[in-house]
Formats: structure tokens, C-alpha cells, sequence
């Protein structure tokens, strides 16, 4: 059974840090691993990761996959308030069907 | 409207009633999925769409929970004898073709059952 692990689970920083969000995956035929942010209540798309060692960047936020060692990191620079949310990370296997099997996320809290 | 479309946004119901979930996606997605999410949890795949036919319906927990899409837009998500365990929040979701795994995500429909 294919598993999406995320670490942590949650996280406390202040405005203006640097944080790290951990994924590692176990999934048959990986194609893609994907982040996802969810504030309230629909998660919205982030990054999709299909080569390794390939950063993607956008503003603030960047993300990279490490397909030998199956995992993936987002970076946030420079947090501010409105990074506060829950990430999701998921992985899609080739071929055939396209679900998406996401991790629990990280709560992630950026106090001012 | 712009977005995915799901109705409604809150549910109560009583142990043992029927539900149905309704998902409007955007315009022109073909792919259409449906995810459960309890708190503290990752979303959970129920079943995918491509078109009208459910191209992956691995997800469904039992035979209570069944989905349909007739027209390969709108989808009715249906539970039947519904148990406290099915509380939690129905997230539908849709892509449009040659991107998949970019998903765009209704509000979701919390279903409490009592």
C-alpha cells in the first residue's frame, strides 16, 4: 500500500524565520509528488515534483525531490503570517489511475 | 462560477438516514475526484472520475458509499445507512486534462452524523 509520511506534524515560528517541511514516500511506479496548502478548508496547489534534484521555486516558497532516497522538502523564507496553514504533501503513481495519496500534513503556525 | 462547487456545505443527519453530496466542477475538467478528510488527517481517496465512468473506485470503505457522474460533469456522492464513523468532511476536487495531479478543490461538504 502506497504511504506519504510527513514530518513534523506541526510547527511553531516566528515572522521572519526559515522553515523546512519534511515528505518522504512509498509509492509503486512513483510519478509525481505534489504540495498542497490548506488554510481552512480547500487545499490549494503548490508545487508537482517529477525529476529529481529539480527545484521549483515560486516567491517565498521552494520545493526539490530526492527520488533515490524518496523524499521531498518545501522551504519557506522569510515566513510570514499568512504562511500559517496546513501543508500536504501526496504522491501519484504512473499510469492508470491518477489518486493522489496525501500525508497527514504539517500544521504549520507563524506568530508575528 | 469559477470554482468547484459543492453542496451542501454542512450536513447533519441521524445513524441509519440516506445522504447525498453534490460536486459541481470547473468547466472543461475532465477528471473528478473525491476525497474524505477527519480531523488531524491527510485527505482520503474515495473514488476518481475520467469523463463519466469511475476510472478508480479503490477508495469507497464498503457498499454504502457509492458515486456517480451521468454527464461527465456534475457528481452526486451518495451514503447509504450512514454510521457516526462517516463524519467528516467530503472534499471534491477537479483537474483539467494534461495536468493531472493538479487538483482544484471544492469547499467540501462536512457531513456530522448523529
Amino acid at each position: 500500500e502506497d504511504k506519504v509520511v510527513q514530518s513534523p506534524l506541526s510547527l511553531v515560528v516566528h515572522e521572519g524565520d526559515t522553515v523546512t517541511l519534511n515528505c518522504s514516500y512509498e509509492v509503486t511506479n512513483f510519478r509525481s509528488l505534489l504540495w498542497y496548502k490548506q488554510e481552512k478548508k480547500a487545499p490549494t496547489f503548490l508545487f508537482m515534483l517529477t525529476s529529481s534534484g529539480i527545484e521549483k521555486k515560486s516567491g517565498r516558497l521552494s520545493s526539490i525531490l530526492d527520488k533515490k532516497e524518496l523524499f521531498s522538502i518545501l522551504n519557506i523564507t522569510a515566513t510570514q503570517t499568512g504562511d500559517s496553514a496546513v501543508y500536504l504533501c501526496a504522491g501519484v503513481r504512473q499510469g492508470g489511475s491518477e489518486k493522489l495519496v496525501f500525508g497527514k500534513g504539517t500544521k504549520l503556525t507563524v506568530n508575528p | 462560477g469559477a470554482g468547484v462547487s459543492q453542496t451542501p456545505s454542512n450536513k447533519v443527519t441521524e445513524k441509519g438516514k440516506y445522504v447525498e453530496l453534490r460536486c459541481d466542477p470547473i468547466s472543461g475538467h475532465t477528471a473528478l475526484y473525491w476525497y474524505r478528510q477527519s480531523l488531524g488527517q491527510g485527505p482520503e481517496f474515495l473514488i476518481y472520475f475520467q469523463g463519466t465512468g469511475a476510472a478508480d473506485d479503490s477508495g469507497l470503505p464498503n457498499d454504502r458509499f457509492f458515486a456517480v457522474r451521468p454527464e461527465g460533469s456534475v457528481s452526486t456522492l451518495k451514503i447509504q445507512r450512514t454510521e457516526r464513523g462517516d463524519s467528516a468532511v467530503y472534499l471534491c476536487a477537479s483537474s483539467p486534462p494534461g495536468r493531472a495531479g493538479e487538483l482544484f478543490f471544492g469547499e467540501g461538504s462536512r457531513l456530522t452524523v448523529l
